[in-house]
């Protein structure tokens, strides 16, 4: 069964840091491009980041550039976000995506709260 | 900059079809995507390519392409189809973008 997994969220302050993780199971994870996706409180989607399967090609939103690095561990089937410099507008629940052209494949979200 | 914009809202009764509008420049020259979120679930994936449809989504979910607008079908609604539904597509750099949702209410 293809499924991904999300973990790692947690209550962080202003300017902290967090690491994001995703298993993957059920497929050939490095033959797929894999996407963050997030969502603030009562808002819609928004797309963050991309890698390639191989890892060699990374796309970041102008909202996160500078601040987020994606990454991923082909023989362990995980996908990473670093997320350094956060801001309270980084409250959302970030969502690990397979990106097969379209999003086919989502995980239920981790919760990410930066407040002081 | 470049933006995808769909209607706030629809209402439609059982049994009825509800069209879900998705406007951007763009669209004539990229693909548009649909996904279905029900509250405190993931989005789910029900339209691909402007019309294809992933296996296991029910026929009554249908995709059209006309110009700058693409739009959601969904013929026969059922009080299960209540629902957020958003449009997906890209911009010329790459980046990829969401509509700002459609809430659908099935009265």
């Amino acid at each position: 069964q293809v499924q991904l997994e999300e973990s790692g969220g947690g209550l962080v302050k202003p300017g902290g840091s967090l690491r994001l993780s995703c298993a993957a199971s059920g497929f050939i994870f490095s033959d797929y491009y894999m996407t963050w996706i997030r969502q603030a409180p009562g808002r819609g989607l928004e797309w963050i980041s991309y890698i390639s399967g191989s890892g060699d090609t990374r796309y970041y939103a102008d909202s996160v550039k500078g601040r987020f690095t994606i990454a991923r561990d082909n023989a362990k089937n995980s996908l990473y976000l670093q997320m350094n410099s956060l801001r309270v507008e980084d409250t959302a629940v970030y969502y690990c995506v397979r990106d097969l052209e379209a999003f086919d494949i989502w995980g239920p979200g981790t919760m990410v709260i930066v407040s002081s | 900059s470049y933006e995808l914009t769909q209607p706030p809202s629809v209402s439609v009764s059982p049994g009825q079809t509800a069209r879900i509008t998705c406007s951007g420049d763009a669209l004539p020259k990229l693909y548009a995507y649909w996904y279905q979120q029900k509250p405190g679930q993931a989005p789910v994936l029900i339209i691909y390519k402007d019309r294809e449809r992933p296996s296991g989504i029910p026929e009554r979910f249908s995709g059209s392409s006309s110009g700058t607008t693409v739009s959601l079908t969904i013929t026969g609604v059922q009080a299960e189809d209540e629902a957020d539904y958003y449009c997906q597509s890209a911009d010329r750099s790459g980046a990829v973008l969401f509509g700002g949702g459609t809430k659908m209410t099935v009265l």
